[in-house]
């Protein structure tokens, strides 16, 4: 099945600093979505990036996508305490719009 | 806009008995909602697709027979998890994807997902 794996697993950094995370996936997509789940709760849309997409900006949003590579990156820039979370790419087949989710990348922002 | 809620947001219940989790769109219709579950420090994995008015489809290893979907209106699907045992005890989270026309259109939005424990 389709599946988003982001890399790294876990990361932590310093307030202020740039957080990137990476994502691959298996299949052609039709567009690629960014989530982030704070512990124990339920998953908040971040951003949409389209296949003929090739950078989305969304405040201190930054995501990429390399169809080539079947990868995306998201960077969080000057990054702060609420950012930690667990973030997840999912990828979404062209049936009915289902979502295949890696398993997400632990940010923890230190402050 | 676009809120998808669940209840209960968390349940303990008996091995053996039913449990039934509701996921409700509360300010947009969904024709289809998503099943997911999710254990400890892992990813959300995909269970079903609940389609308004017809049988859900569900993801290859579900048992349809023990996880009943239900997805009466367009703005409700119920999950019901029967003669639960201790390995279904996870996370459980609901997403709807936006029917009607506007901006948010074929985006899905998550529920704040539902904590079961059997015991």
């Amino acid at each position: 099945s389709q599946q988003g794996e982001e890399d790294p697993q876990a990361l932590s950094i310093q307030e202020g600093e740039n957080a990137t995370m990476n994502c691959s996936y298996k299949t052609s997509i039709n567009n690629l979505q960014w989530y982030r789940q704070n512990s124990g709760r339920g998953l908040v849309h971040l951003i949409l990036i389209r296949s003929n997409e090739r950078e989305k900006h969304s405040g201190r949003l930054r995501v990429t996508l390399d169809t080539s590579k079947k990868s995306s990156s998201l960077l969080i820039t000057a990054s702060r305490a609420a950012d930690t979370a667990s973030y997840f790419c999912g990828d979404r087949g062209s049936t009915l719009g289902r979502l295949y989710f890696g398993r997400g990348t632990q940010l923890t922002v230190w402050p | 806009g676009a809120v998808v809620s669940q209840h209960p947001s968390w349940v303990i219940c008996k091995s053996g008995t039913s449990v039934k989790i509701e996921c409700r769109s509360l300010d947009f219709q969904a024709t289809t909602m998503f099943w997911y579950r999710q254990f400890p420090k892992q990813s959300l994995m995909l269970m079903a697709t609940s389609n308004e008015g017809s049988k859900a489809t569900y993801e290859q290893g579900v048992e349809k027979d023990k996880f009943l979907i239900n997805h009466a209106s367009l703005t409700l699907s119920t999950l019901t998890v029967t003669s639960a045992h201790p390995e279904d005890s996870s996370f459980y989270i609901c997403s709807a994807r936006v029917s009607s026309g506007g901006q948010a259109y074929n985006e899905q939005f998550f529920g704040p997902g539902t904590r079961l424990t059997v015991l």
